[in-house]
């Protein structure tokens, strides 16, 4: 199964770009890699999916290197709100019970 | 908004007791997934639905069952609840596996 590794807890400041790295050492050939985050008592929301290089939304980057047994998420010019937990998401199909692994996530913490 | 609807929202009962969360997933969606998200935990999946079928399970208790029915909205059972039950419970739809739309949850608490 491929497993994430991401960093427990972050801390920033308001204005500053925020990189968040998640480790995946199995991903397979056509897995893609996706990214969450989560407020307190409410369900994850999709920040962004890649599959390999660079991807750019209104919201975030994500930074995938040629071997792919990583990513980076890239949040440009936090805010208070954007404290929250992230999570770094691996399609995996490599078992024939298939399902999404999740990692444990990054509590990130914006301060002013 | 999400799309996804999840019902109730709070639910407070007794141990022992059993419960019936529902979830309707977006317009278009096939896939229904359920999670179990204990307090300042990750999210552990429980099973997952496409079209009326079980495609998956994960860590999901024998006292737990789940159906998706023909109109695609789906139900996730708890029997025999015990206090570590208290949980949020997610239900989420997709159209692609990739990308997850999740409910707001349901708010489980065991007595």
């Amino acid at each position: 199964l491929a497993k994430t590794t991401q960093p427990i807890s972050m801390d920033s400041y308001e204005g500053q770009e925020v990189n968040i790295t998640c480790s995946h050492n199995n991903i397979a050939t056509n897995d893609y890699i996706t990214w969450y985050q989560q407020f307190p008592s409410q369900g994850p929301r999709f920040i962004i999916q890649g599959y390999k290089t660079k991807v750019t939304n209104e919201v975030a980057s994500l930074f995938i290197p040629a071997d792919r047994k990583s990513s980076t998420l890239s949040l440009p010019r936090v805010s208070l709100s954007d404290t929250a937990v992230y999570y770094c998401l691996v399609d995996d199909d490599m078992d024939s019970n298939y399902q999404l692994i999740w990692g444990a996530g990054t509590k990130l913490i914006i301060k002013p | 908004d999400s799309g996804v609807t999840q019902t109730p929202k709070h639910l407070i009962t007794a141990t022992g007791q059993r419960v019936t969360l529902r979830c309707s997933p977006r317009s278009g969606d096939l896939s229904v997934y359920w999670y179990q998200q204990s307090l300042d935990q990750g999210l552990q999946f429980l099973i997952h639905y496409y079209n009326g079928e079980e495609r998956a399970k994960g860590n999901i208790l024998e006292r737990f069952s789940a159906q998706q029915f023909p109109d695609l909205h789906s139900e996730l059972n708890l029997s025999s609840l015990e206090l570590g039950d208290s949980a949020l419970y997610f239900c989420a739809s997709s159209f692609s596996d990739e990308k997850l739309f999740f409910g707001s949850g349901t708010q489980l608490s065991v007595l």
